[in-house]
């Protein structure tokens, strides 16, 4: 079993800003197969990142996934009010482990 | 439009059962493999199981081996979950997720959840 990683747990960064998320993996992850996912609040998950760095349909171009092996990252590279969420990244080879979560808050 | 309702949470007891139902339109139900992902109270992601289109393969999660079965009437375009010797741990919002074409675990279109409550 993979076990994913998600740091930090909680971001706090102002409309504009940059994140940047962290996803690590215990072993490493075969073909890329490395997702992530943002939920809002009393939302279900939406799909935003697959194969490590391909932006999902209708994602903004303003999201970025990069990383490769065990080391995974999603970049928001300009904080709009409907980005603040918890975002998880998620294993999808052989089986699907989701990562603990981070929270992107209004500081 | 891809629309996927989950329905038949609800309250009860450790030890009783509960079937969840998801019904699916806006996408040719029969061409994808589908899942259940839950997630207790103000934690993450967990998945639950998945059916494959022709219902051939069915893995679960060791969490609920043994206990949930999962279905699907590709004639109704639905998707069923039947949970046994239900545990307070089980308690959890319970999505419906349907798998990509791009890899049998990637989900790209997910339900608003139907709750699951069980009291000890």
């Amino acid at each position: 079993e993979i076990v994913l990683t998600q740091s930090p747990g909680t971001l706090s960064l102002s409309p504009g800003e940059r994140a940047t998320l962290s996803c690590r993996a215990s072993q490493s992850v075969s073909s890329n197969y490395l997702a992530w996912y943002q939920q809002r609040p009393g939302q279900a998950p939406r799909l935003l990142i697959y194969g490590a760095s391909s932006r999902a349909t209708g994602i903004p171009d303003r999201f970025s996934g990069s990383g490769s092996g065990t080391d995974f990252t999603l970049t928001i590279s300009r904080l709009e009010p409907e980005d603040f969420a918890v975002y998880y990244c998620q294993q999808y080879g052989s089986s699907a482990f989701f990562g603990g979560g981070t929270k992107v808050e209004i500081k | 439009e891809v629309q996927l309702v989950e329905s038949g949470g609800g309250l009860v007891q450790s030890g009783r059962s509960l079937r969840l139902s998801c019904a699916a339109s806006g996408f040719t139900f029969d061409d994808y493999d589908m899942h259940w992902v839950r997630q207790a109270p103000g934690k993450g992601l967990e998945w639950v199981s998945g059916i494959s289109k022709r219902s051939d393969n069915k893995p679960y999660a060791d969490s609920v081996k043994g206990r949930f079965t999962i279905s699907r009437d590709n004639a109704e375009n639905s998707l069923y979950l039947q949970m046994n010797s239900l545990r307070a741990e089980d308690t959890a919002l319970y999505f419906c997720a349907r798998a990509s074409k791009i890899a049998l675990r990637l989900f790209d279109y997910w339900g608003q959840g139907t709750l699951v409550t069980v009291s000890s």
